[in-house]
């Protein structure tokens, strides 16, 4: 099966904008959907589709996609957007989901 | 809202064969896709298949020899079975619904599983 790739840790400053990508062959065929999550927690949903947010997301979460690299971008992070982040995409080769390895956001 | 509880022995001997069940309550099952994901202790997510309403599945390649996932409608429920456990199989095991234009967007609390004698 296909892989993606995400950066294992990235950290920003309280206030700023931070962008989290997730690469694979993948994406140039299917959106990726981005979940978030905090320790002892299930991942809860952010990003689906081209850029839509489900219920109760904030705003300053979006996401973009081009060729073989997807993104979800945090414009003024939050302290409590400190979390793992994970991209999710639909296999090109087999009718099955893989996911990113994951991406330990800081917030500084 | 749809939610999702999972159920099952938080212990399984090594070369059995571990078995958990998800609740779903607040919506149908017979519509959407059932997945089921997990979660070693302090490392990423891997799904491990999904189910939908003709009870056919699709599966990990790299566990769709030990794995099934089935439906059981009259219960609004389905269920994981995974042969042949060793410790590596050892994680959070969550149950979630599956949109194939959104993602998961609806998850159980997860379950830990331990495999160990």
């Amino acid at each position: 099966s296909s892989e993606l790739t995400q950066d294992p840790a990235v950290s920003v400053t309280l206030g700023q904008p931070v962008r989290i990508t997730c690469q694979g062959d993948s994406l140039r065929n299917s959106y990726a959907s981005w979940y978030q999550q905090k320790p002892g927690q299930a991942p809860l949903l952010v990003i689906f589709g081209r850029n839509n947010r489900p219920s109760g997301i904030p705003d300053r979460f979006s996401g973009s996609s081009s060729g073989n690299t997807a993104s979800l971008i945090i414009t003024g992070a939050q302290a409590e957007d400190e979390a793992d982040y994970y991209c999710h995409c639909q296999d090109n080769n087999v009718p099955h989901w893989v996911f990113g390895g994951g991406t330990q956001l800081t917030v500084l | 809202q749809v939610q999702l509880q999972e159920s099952g022995p938080g212990l399984v001997k090594p070369s059995e064969t571990l078995s958990l069940t998800c609740t779903v309550s607040g919506g149908s099952i017979n519509t959407y896709h059932w997945a089921w994901i997990r979660q070693p202790p302090g490392k990423g997510l891997e799904q491990i298949g999904y189910v939908y309403d003709t009870g056919n599945g699709h599966y990990n390649p790299s566990l769709k020899s030990r794995v099934t996932i089935s439906l059981d409608t009259a219960k609004n429920q389905f269920s994981l079975r995974l042969n042949s456990v060793t410790a590596a199989d050892t994680a959070i095991y969550y149950c979630g619904r599956l949109r194939l234009t959104r993602g998961i967007d609806s998850w159980g609390q997860g379950a830990l599983v331990t495999v160990s004698s």
